[in-house]
């Protein structure tokens, strides 16, 4: 099974500032690699897939990067609602594997 | 619009069973592999089962596999999980999730879900 490792834990940013949020993987997973945002009581949204692809309708200043084993989603001017956790999914190989998920928070 | 919708959670005994069911609508459900993800109270996102179009493969976690079953009716836009031999930690939200491409083989990530259904593993 391929581990996923996510960095920081939380995330403190200013309104305005760059969030960085980092995603490991065990072993190689290539491109497939997706992010995911999920605020409280909501499901799961993708907003970035095959490392750096965009989703429907996500803005562009959500913007994802890497290859192999790290990996980077990265939010430019942060905003209020960018406030939740994010998570990355490998689906390179079975199983399909999440990471532990970082909190943006909003300073 | 896309929608998917759970249902069949609740609250059972450890060793129990419970079937839960979501019922796809605004899109051709036969064309899309689907999935079941959960989520523990307070914990992160767990894949759980993917069945493809034709239910030409499946695919389990190991924490489910002999335990689980994953079907579909596409007849009835229907994807299901069968649960049996429960236990305390399959205690989660269970979401329903489509596959973003149609392909055959399509690359599984997940780009609409449900709202997901509470299942409770309690004495």
């Amino acid at each position: 099974e391929i581990v996923m490792t996510q960095s920081p834990g939380t995330l403190s940013v200013s309104p305005g500032e760059r969030a960085t949020l980092s995603c490991r993987a065990s072993r190689t997973v290539s491109n497939n690699l997706a992010w995911y945002q999920q605020k409280p009581g909501q499901p799961p949204r993708l907003l970035i897939y095959d490392t750096s692809t965009r989703a429907t309708d996500i803005p562009a200043r959500f913007s994802g990067s890497g290859s192999g084993t790290e990996f980077t989603l990265t939010i430019n001017s942060l905003q209020s609602e960018d406030s939740a956790l994010y998570y990355c999914q490998q689906y390179n190989n079975w199983p399909l594997t999440f990471g532990g998920g970082t909190k943006v928070e909003i300073k | 619009e896309v929608q998917l919708v759970e249902s069949g959670g609740g609250l059972v005994k450890p060793g129990g069973s419970l079937r839960l069911s979501c019922a796809a609508s605004g899109f051709t459900f036969s064309s899309y592999s689907m999935n079941w993800v959960r989520q523990a109270p307070g914990k992160g996102l767990e894949w759980v089962a993917s069945i493809g179009t034709s239910s030409s493969y499946i695919y389990y976690a190991d924490s489910v596999k002999g335990r689980f079953t994953i079907s579909r009716d596409d007849a009835k836009n229907s994807l299901y999980l069968q649960m049996n031999s429960l236990r305390v930690e399959d205690t989660a939200l269970f979401y329903c999730a489509r596959v973003r491409e149609t392909r055959q083989y399509p690359s599984f990530h997940f780009d609409y879900w449900g709202q997901g259904i509470l299942v409770t593993v309690s004495s």
